[in-house]
């Protein structure tokens, strides 16, 4: 069982749509963070999160942390083929020193 | 340079050969880490460095043998590996006493074992 788990695994759509992908929990997690995978290369950190409710944009992208701090969602408006790529969630967990990833949600944005 | 580097970013090996892939931080971070990725798999946590110290060691093969011989460096010495070990193989850094662990990723070796 994973201890993250995400949604959808997989989406594609076309470029100019909305999308929201989701990060998930049954533990509380002292911070929370997002990251891009390109092929061939390694995720890049996109934003963390620490405080419940928080919510923090980055260009097209928003990110939020639920309030109870099980969980956060990215939502990215107005898709470009280059957000294309594997989308990480990780977390700390509370009293615990060392992150967790999701499996990732896998996007592509056609053209 | 900058980030985190890896070398090589491909590699071939037989079943019989040992080879070592290495990783640099230039961003002054106290901790280390060893991840695996294969295909349709989560990222798999090998191992973690902390102050050159190993501190822990997710039940790996001891075909896998890292060593951390300062903040700035670690390696993944590589010996009688198997076909599934075939994977790409990321190499991160963080700040520990951040509290958040945000890990700063190479851009992986690509392993290939035949």
């Amino acid at each position: 069982t994973q201890l993250l788990e995400q949604s959808p695994q997989f989406l594609s759509i076309q470029e100019g749509e909305n999308l929201t992908v989701y990060c998930n929990s049954s533990s509380v997690f002292s911070s929370l963070q997002w990251y891009r995978q390109e092929p061939g290369e390694g995720p890049v950190l996109l934003v963390t999160v620490v405080t419940g409710g928080e919510v923090k944009k980055l260009k097209r992208l928003t990110f939020q942390f639920g309030d109870a701090r099980k969980d956060s969602s990215l939502h990215i408006t107005a898709a470009q083929p280059g957000d294309t790529g594997l989308y990480l969630c990780a977390g700390v967990r509370t009293s615990y020193d060392k992150v967790i990833f999701g499996p990732g949600t896998s996007l592509s944005v056609i053209p | 340079e900058t980030g985190v580097t890896q070398t090589p970013r491909h590699l071939v090996m037989g079943m019989t050969n040992k080879k070592s892939l290495k990783c640099e931080q230039h961003l002054g971070h106290n901790a280390m880490y060893w991840y695996k990725q294969s295909a349709k798999k989560p990222l798999e946590l090998m191992f973690v460095y902390n102050f050159k110290e190993q501190t822990e060691n997710n039940s790996v093969p001891s075909r896998f043998s890292p060593e951390c011989p300062n903040s700035s460096h670690l390696f993944l010495h590589l010996h009688t590996l198997q076909p599934e070990d075939s994977a790409l193989y990321l190499c991160a850094s963080s700040q520990g006493s951040s509290g958040t662990y945000e890990q700063y990723f190479g851009p992986g070796t690509r392993l290939t074992v035949t």
